[in-house]
């Protein structure tokens, strides 16, 4: 396991549909992120979990969107009813649990570029 | 709520020349990172500064933060065009796990 992973890389959907993306963050981490950026902007954050939980979401997560880490390993990303605002590039990020001792930096994966046509 | 803000947005230099960005935060924050992205590719962690006076140094890049002041710097010496990339300083909230709140980033372009 050499990194975080992201499947797909791309994805050009049609207004309305859903989507869901994947990550698998690095294989000791407890801690796994969402982020959203927009082209010229700096990532967003979305939601955080730790192991299974999730425990916060932004704001700027609405109702279409939905995020579950289901067995504190990987974790998906659901978009419901796709709008061309909702084009962005998604990140995953993991990093370990300060507990686990070390600095608590994030490795980001390849990242889901999503379009909304 | 945390704010990070940098400047420049965008650096266009010539190659061996010097320059800094700067980061600016606007509350306590535990720790500041650098990252590094190429257009269409995801974020590369380069440093991460836990404390007051902090200084790390990579090849031609070097950051600094000072936690008095709510400032962090990224200084590029002689550059070179493979530092061609846009770069982002990210703050962290006491208290939030670990989230990272970013700034809007510095395109840097190093130009022959």
């Amino acid at each position: 396991d050499t990194g975080v992973s992201q499947d797909p890389r791309h994805k050009i959907t049609k207004r309305g549909q859903n989507v869901t993306f994947r990550c698998d963050p690095i294989s000791e981490h407890n801690r796994l992120y969402w982020y959203r950026q927009t082209l010229g902007q700096g990532p967003e954050f979305l939601t955080y979990f730790q192991n299974e939980a999730q425990l916060e979401k932004s704001r700027l997560l609405s109702d279409r969107f939905s995020a579950e880490r289901p067995k504190g390993s990987f974790s998906t990303l659901e978009i419901q009813r796709t709008e061309q605002g909702d084009s962005a590039m998604y990140l995953c990020a993991s990093s370990p649990d300060t507990r686990q001792g070390g600095v608590t930096e994030a490795f980001f994966g390849q990242g889901t570029r999503l379009t909304v046509v | 709520e945390l704010k990070v803000e940098q400047n420049p947005l965008f650096l266009s230099m010539q190659e061996g020349k010097n320059y800094t960005i700067y980061c600016n935060y606007s509350t306590t924050s535990d720790r500041l990172y650098w990252y590094r992205q190429d257009p269409g590719k995801s974020l590369e962690s380069l440093f991460v500064l836990l404390s007051n006076g902090a200084v790390k140094q990579e090849g031609r890049l070097m950051a600094s933060l000072d936690t008095k002041a709510r400032l962090s710097t990224l200084h590029i010496t002689a550059a070179v065009h493979d530092l061609s990339a846009t770069y982002f300083c990210a703050a962290i909230n006491t208290g939030t796990a670990s989230k990272l709140t970013f700034g809007t980033g510095t395109r840097l372009q190093v130009t022959l």
